[in-house]
C-alpha cells in the first residue's frame, strides 16, 4: 500500500518541461532523502535520482529533483520520446520502518 | 559493473513456499557497505519493498510481509534468496533483487542502485 502519492499520468510534447510531484509525510519525505526510479516499458526499474537530486553516472542533466517539506518533485526538461516511462519516487519511512515507493506516474510524450 | 540475476520457479501452488534466488556477479556480497534486497511488482501495479540482508546476516523486512518472509544468503557463492511461505494468488508478481547503498550524512540515505531484470512468479493451482 503505497504511502507516497504521485499523479497517475503526465504528458508533454517534445522539448517541453514536465514535473512529477511526490506527496508524503513527516515520517518519510520530510525526514529522509527521496530517490526516483525510471521504469521503461517491459524493463526493470532503474535508479534515476538519489539523495533528492543526485544523478547517477549516465543520467542526463535534463532530469532534476527537489524537495520541500513533505513533498518532492522530479522535473524533466527538454522532454524526449525515450523519456516515456513509469516514474516512481521512494523514501525510507521511519514510522513504518520500511522503504516505501510512490504510486507511480506514467509519462507520455505526445 | 555489478550484475544481478534472479531465478525462480515460475509457477507455485497456493499455500506452498516460494524461493527466488539472486546471483551476484562482478561483486562480492561479502563486502560490507551494501544491503542486498528484494522488491516485487504486482501485475499492473506499483513497487513493493520486501526487505534486505547484510553480509553479516542481519536482515530487515517489510512489516506487512514479515511473518512470511525470510531472506538468506550464501556468501560462498554470492547468492541471496527470498523465501516466502504460505503464498496466495496475491503474491503473483515480478520479483526483483537489487543492491542497496546506505549510510548517514546529515540524513540517513538508502537507495537501490543496481537491479536485476526480474523473474515472474505466478501463484496458481
Amino acid at each position: 500500500q503505497p504511502v507516497l502519492t504521485q499523479p497517475p499520468s503526465v504528458s508533454g510534447t517534445p522539448g517541453q518541461r514536465v514535473t512529477i510531484s511526490c506527496s508524503g509525510s513527516s515520517s518519510n519525505v520530510e525526514s529522509n532523502v527521496v530517490n526516483w526510479y525510471q521504469q521503461l516499458p517491459g524493463t526493470a526499474p532503474k535508479l534515476l535520482l538519489y539523495i533528492n537530486n543526485q544523478r547517477p553516472s549516465g543520467v542526463p542533466d535534463r532530469f532534476s529533483g527537489s524537495k520541500s517539506g513533505t513533498s518532492a518533485s522530479l522535473a524533466i526538461s527538454g522532454l524526449q520520446s525515450e523519456d516515456e516511462a513509469l516514474y516512481y519516487c521512494a523514501a525510507w519511512d521511519g514510522g513504518l520502518n520500511g522503504y516505501v515507493f510512490g504510486t507511480g506516474t506514467k509519462v507520455t510524450v505526445l | 559493473q555489478v550484475l544481478l540475476q534472479e531465478s525462480g520457479p515460475g509457477l507455485v501452488k497456493p499455500s506452498q513456499t516460494l524461493i527466488v534466488t539472486c546471483s551476484v556477479s562482478r561483486a562480492s556480497i561479502r563486502t560490507g557497505g551494501y544491503y542486498w534486497s528484494w522488491v516485487r511488482q504486482l501485475p499492473g501495479k506499483g513497487l513493493e519493498w520486501i526487505g534486505y540482508i547484510y553480509y553479516t546476516g542481519t536482515s530487515y523486512y517489510n512489516p506487512s510481509l514479515k511473518s512470511r518472509v525470510t531472506i538468506s544468503m550464501d556468501t560462498s557463492n554470492d547468492l541471496f534468496s527470498l523465501i516466502l511461505t504460505s503464498v496466495t494468488a496475491a503474491d503473483t508478481a515480478v520479483y526483483y533483487c537489487a543492491r542497496v547503498v546506505f549510510g548517514y550524512d546529515t540524513l540517513y540515505y538508502y537507495y537501490l542502485d543496481v537491479w536485476g531484470k526480474g523473474t515472474t512468479v505466478t501463484v496458481s493451482s
